[in-house]
């Protein structure tokens, strides 16, 4: 059984451009929720995506959207970039009401 | 609002020694607790979690933690320390609803020397 995977795994970016991250979920995971992780800091919470619907959307600005398709896999993307956003993107999802979150390795964003 | 403090950003301790990271939380309703770990270039792995029950909480690779209500901490512990222990360990709180939005904290860095 595969665990959460995230792709890609490293990506360069500059100011101003637009990104997309993918994430797909363990099997028989339906919630995604995707968290950035800033060097030497905790991971903050994004967003949550059920049922192909945000469900709870952390403090983020509006450049930050997401997506999650039929199959529970999902999307991060991120417009705009400034060289703030720079950061670990880390997936995790989760299996109905069983409070357990698995994590992927993570994407590696680094805007310049 | 809940929040997470995570006392010491990084922990040195000698090979065999005691292992003890403090957390604390702050929480307007009951919490679920956790505590991940996280090795270099790696995603989080779950060590172990609170959610009701039992206060003292046994999880993976020998590590422990107990939920203490009155001083709001959940600190973690293993006995005897060893080499591969040597990682980034998070501290989080969550509601005890179906939300699963985690609040991290800061993060703790274990050093273990040989």
């Amino acid at each position: 059984d595969a665990g959460v995977t995230q792709s890609p795994t490293h990506l360069i970016k500059t100011r101003g451009q637009q990104v997309t991250l993918r994430c797909s979920p363990k099997s028989g995971h339906d919630t995604v929720s995707w968290y950035q992780q800033a060097l030497g800091q905790g991971p903050q919470f994004i967003f949550q995506y059920y049922e192909e619907e945000e469900r709870q959307r952390g403090n983020f600005p509006d450049r930050f959207s997401g997506h999650q398709f039929p199959n529970y896999s999902s999307e991060l993307n991120v417009n705009a970039l400034l060289l703030g956003d720079s950061a670990l993107y880390l997936c995790a999802s989760i299996k109905g009401s069983y409070n357990e979150q698995f994590f992927g390795p993570g994407t590696r964003l680094t805007v310049l | 609002a809940q929040s997470v403090t995570q006392l010491g950003s990084h922990v040195s301790v000698s090979e065999g020694a005691l292992v003890l990271l403090r957390c604390n939380y702050s929480s307007s309703v009951p919490p679920y607790l956790f505590w991940y770990v996280q090795y270099p270039n790696q995603g989080l792995q779950l060590l172990l979690k609170y959610t009701t029950g039992a206060t003292l909480v046994k999880g993976i690779n020998g590590f422990e933690a107990e939920f203490k209500k009155s001083e709001t901490s959940f600190h973690l512990t293993k006995p005897s320390a060893h080499m591969s222990d040597a990682a980034e360990y998070f501290c989080a709180v969550s509601k005890m609803d179906s939300s699963y939005k985690l609040i991290f904290g800061s993060g703790t860095r274990l050093l273990v020397r040989p």
